[in-house]
């Protein structure tokens, strides 16, 4: 049964703390992808990779870091730099036409 | 930078309606165009996939059609249901980027 997962469902974080996002997909994608969700809006890019030990930032990185050491695995951190990190955050992958598929995401909020 | 943009915000209909649903973005330079379905605190479900080279999709009682010139995409739902209700939003991806750019979405509501 293909797809994405995501964990956890919701996360917690205290002032001054990282926290990493786990994202592992078995659809054999080469491209994932992070978003970033607030209430009202679109969805933000804040890192992708297109294959394994490689990434770009997105548009809003600042904050963020990202690692691609297993083609089905792209973990997310969300460091203490980043001052506004309470979102709602959506991982996906892209396979034949780049057509995305997304995992059921991860709700962060600071204590 | 593409800008993509989904009007209106939010459409309530009754039961039994057919709706469209609009996406416009500014770089008609798209490789393709993605409909998705947001539900409540949940992922995105993919609906629709055009290639910059075709005009238009089907899926049961979805259809989604692509203007590139017009810079335009329309989702049309036949015969709506209450369990249509959710967020729609549509996604544009240039070429040679490999990045999505993603409109705010249109929040549908079929009321019974």
């Amino acid at each position: 049964d293909g797809g994405i997962t995501q964990s956890p469902k919701y996360l917690f974080r205290k002032e001054g703390q990282n926290v990493t996002l786990s994202c592992e997909q078995n659809l054999n994608h080469d491209a994932m992808y992070w978003y970033r969700q607030d209430p009202g809006q679109g969805l933000r890019l804040i890192y992708y990779s297109q294959i394994v030990n490689d990434f770009q930032k997105g548009d809003i990185a600042e904050g963020y870091s990202v690692s691609r050491e297993k083609k089905e695995s792209f973990p997310l951190t969300v460091t203490s730099a980043q001052k506004n990190p309470t979102a709602f955050y959506l991982c996906a992958s892209a396979g034949g036409y780049n057509e995305q598929f997304f995992g059921p995401g991860t709700r962060l909020t600071v204590l | 930078k593409q800008e993509v943009t989904q009007i209106p915000a939010a459409l309530s209909v009754p039961e039994g309606e057919n709706l469209v649903l609009n996406c416009s973005f500014t770089d008609s330079a798209i490789y393709n165009l993605q409909w998705f379905r947001q539900d409540p605190g949940k992922g995105l479900t993919s609906l629709l996939l055009i290639q910059s080279s075709q005009r238009e999709q089907t899926s049961g009682r979805l259809n989604a059609s692509l203007d590139k010139s017009s810079g335009r995409s329309t989702l049309y739902i036949a015969a709506s249901q209450p369990g249509d209700s959710a967020t729609y939003l549509c996604a544009v991806d240039l070429y040679n980027f490999n990045k999505f750019y993603f409109g705010s979405g249109t929040k549908l509501n079929v009321k019974p």
